[in-house]
């Protein structure tokens, strides 16, 4: 299937700081990515639709000034977490459909962060 | 509101057994339904998936089956072992946003031996 590559995997930062999250696809092209958001044994929440090339569509309650997303190329989208604070502390998951259908949701392999 | 109810929320069954996760929607609309295994630390892949025009797709030791009149759909797990230990997803989408998931709650799943 398609990969979809997300870096860091884990990031400790302090309070106050910022933090970018990169989500690529590999092989193959993505006009939409899609970030999570997920708690200890929980499910995951969506966050934010990134698309290329314009405008990140958000959930409602989520902060866009907080949540920067960037979506520069067709295979790569940015998530920053901006003056993170604790309660920002979570597991960030990117996910991209696949090309060739747009419901094979393909998902990296995670970002635990950690705000100290 | 919980758009996609998951049960249970854990689960042990034997080596060898069937491991059921059962879920429930509310949205007439939703027209895909997949389900989704994670391993702590990393990010969900997709198990497999169904269509409300049929009521059964097997994959392997996996199986969905799907009942649209109680809108309910459920996971089997045939032949279950320890490396199915997991948590399992279910999801739910509706045509034109089919890349919106709306996830379950989610089911560990642990297989002893």
């Amino acid at each position: 299937g398609a990969v979809v590559s997300q870096h860091p995997s884990w990031v400790i930062c302090k309070s106050g700081t910022s933090v970018k999250i990169e989500c690529r696809s590999l092989d193959f092209q993505a006009t939409t990515m899609f970030w999570y958001r997920q708690f200890p044994k929980q499910s995951l929440m969506l966050m934010a639709t990134s698309n290329e090339g314009s405008k990140a569509t958000y959930e409602q309650g989520v902060e866009k000034d907080k949540f920067l997303i960037n979506h520069a190329s067709l295979t790569l989208s940015t998530l920053t977490v901006t003056s993170a604070h604790p309660e920002d502390s979570s597991f960030y998951i990117c996910s991209a459909p696949a090309f060739t259908t747009n419901e094979k949701l393909f998902f990296g392999s995670g970002t635990q962060l950690s705000v100290l | 509101q919980q758009q996609v109810k998951q049960s249970p929320q854990s689960l042990i069954v034997q080596k060898g057994g069937i491991s059921i996760i059962n879920c429930a929607y509310e949205n007439t609309a939703f027209d895909y339904f997949p389900w989704y295994q994670q391993f702590p630390g990393k990010g969900p892949a997709l198990l497999i998936a169904i269509r409300p025009d049929v009521s059964e797709k097997k994959e392997g030791r996996f199986t969905i089956s799907f009942n649209k009149s109680a809108k309910q759909f459920s996971l089997h797990i045939m032949d279950s072992q320890p490396g199915d230990s997991a948590t399992y997803f279910c999801a739910a989408s509706i045509a034109g946003t089919a890349s919106k998931l709306t996830f379950g709650t989610g089911t560990r799943l642990q297989v002893t031996l």
